[in-house]
Parts: C-alpha cells; sequence; structure tokens
C-alpha cells in the first residue's frame, strides 16, 4: 500500500529565507508526483505536476525535484514571503489517476 | 480556464437527513471525477472515483450505500450523504479529469464544508 510521508509538519520561517519541504513515498512505481497548495477552508492550487520521467520542475520561486528510486520529492521555495504562508501537499499519481495525498506542511512565513 | 465548482460551498444539517453535493466541471467535459474527503488538519483522502454512465469505484472502508455518487453527464457529478450523522462532519473535495488534452491533471473544486448536528 502506497503510503505518502510530508516532512517537517509545521514549519515557521522569516520573510525572505529559502526552504525545502519534504515529500517521501514507499513504492516507486507511480506514474507522476505533484504538489499542491491549500489555504485554510479552501480548496486546492496546484503548483507544479513532475512526471515519472522527469527529475525536477520550476515555476517562479518554486522548484520541485523528484527522486522516484530512494521515493522522494522536494519543494523549494525561494526567498518566501508572507502570501507563500499555507499548507503544501504533495500527490503522487498511480497509473489509474488516482491522487495519494500526504499529511501535509503547514507554513507560515513570519514578516 | 479549467475550473470546477461545487455547490453548495457550506451546508449544515441535521444528523437522519441526506446532503447533496454538486461537482460541475465549467468549460470542459470530464469523464471521470473523484471525490476526496479531508477531516480537520488531516490530509485528503479519495473516497470514489467516478466514470460518466457507469457505477462509482469506491475505496476500500468507504461505504457506498451511504456516499451516493452519480455521474449522469460530461459535466456534473453529485454525491448524496444519506442518513448523515456528526461523524460525517468534514470537507468534502471534488476533481475533474479532462476528456481531452492534458489528461494527467486534475482540476478540483473549492470544496464544501458538511457539519452535521
Amino acid at each position: 500500500k502506497q503510503e505518502v510521508t510530508q516532512i517537517p509538519a509545521a514549519l515557521s520561517v522569516p520573510e525572505g529565507e529559502n526552504l525545502v519541504l519534504n515529500c517521501s513515498f514507499t513504492d516507486s512505481a507511480i506514474y507522476n508526483l505533484q504538489w499542491f497548495r491549500q489555504d485554510p477552508g479552501k480548496g486546492l492550487t496546484s503548483l507544479l505536476l513532475i512526471q515519472s520521467s522527469q527529475r525536477e520542475q520550476t515555476s517562479g520561486r518554486l522548484n520541485a525535484s523528484l527522486d522516484k528510486s530512494s521515493g522522494r520529492s522536494t519543494l523549494y521555495i525561494a526567498a518566501s514571503q508572507p502570501g507563500d504562508s499555507a499548507t503544501y501537499l504533495c500527490a503522487v499519481i498511480k497509473s489509474s489517476y488516482k491522487l495519494i495525498f500526504g499529511s501535509g506542511t503547514r507554513l507560515l512565513v513570519r514578516p | 480556464g479549467a475550473v470546477v465548482s461545487q455547490h453548495p460551498s457550506w451546508v449544515i444539517c441535521k444528523s437522519g437527513t441526506s446532503v447533496k453535493i454538486e461537482c460541475r466541471s465549467l468549460d470542459f467535459q470530464a469523464t471521470t471525477m473523484f471525490w476526496y474527503r479531508q477531516f480537520p488538519k488531516q490530509s485528503l483522502m479519495l473516497m470514489a472515483t467516478s466514470n460518466e454512465g457507469s457505477k462509482a469505484t469506491y475505496e476500500q472502508g468507504v461505504e457506498k450505500d451511504k456516499f451516493l455518487i452519480n455521474h449522469a453527464s460530461l459535466t456534473l457529478s453529485t454525491l448524496t450523504v444519506t442518513s448523515a450523522h456528526p461523524e460525517d462532519s468534514s470537507f468534502y473535495i471534488c476533481s475533474a479529469q479532462p476528456r481531452t488534452g492534458y489528461r494527467d491533471t486534475q482540476y478540483f473544486g473549492p470544496g464544501t464544508r458538511l457539519t452535521v448536528l
């Protein structure tokens, strides 16, 4: 059974700091991996999708990497801003297009 | 583009009543829609996969007679929580997979918060 773990569960950093969020999964037979952002009481916003054949994806200040063999992905946020405060979820995608989510990292960027 | 809506955005009901939640893809057709549940401070758990014109596939541990899913058209799926109880109080989110184009992506709705008194 696929399990997805995110570390840390919560993170508080001062504005401007670079930070890394970690995601690990137990079964390397994944189709894709996707990072999402969720604001309190809201739905999901897709940030980056990495296909299984890719190593990383970049969008603005965000960079996500994928190492299938070790079952790990990281989300790097450069020059963090208070507006980045949210919960970040990673999800692995199986061939049936089902998403299996991690428990999330709650990020607070302090002004 | 690729907008998914949910209605209602929040609902409060009495124990024992049934509640219907709609999930619509507004500007694309979705062969498949997914229903997730999220309890406070927890992650999303897939409840069921809904395919247009066929019966939904439920994940292990999800009662199909309690959570009725209907996917009557390529733009609408509904989740009905029957005989709701306080333990069904949760945040329900749907996602839709495009019928054509980039099918690797699912587009998520804004969620429906259900509170059962």
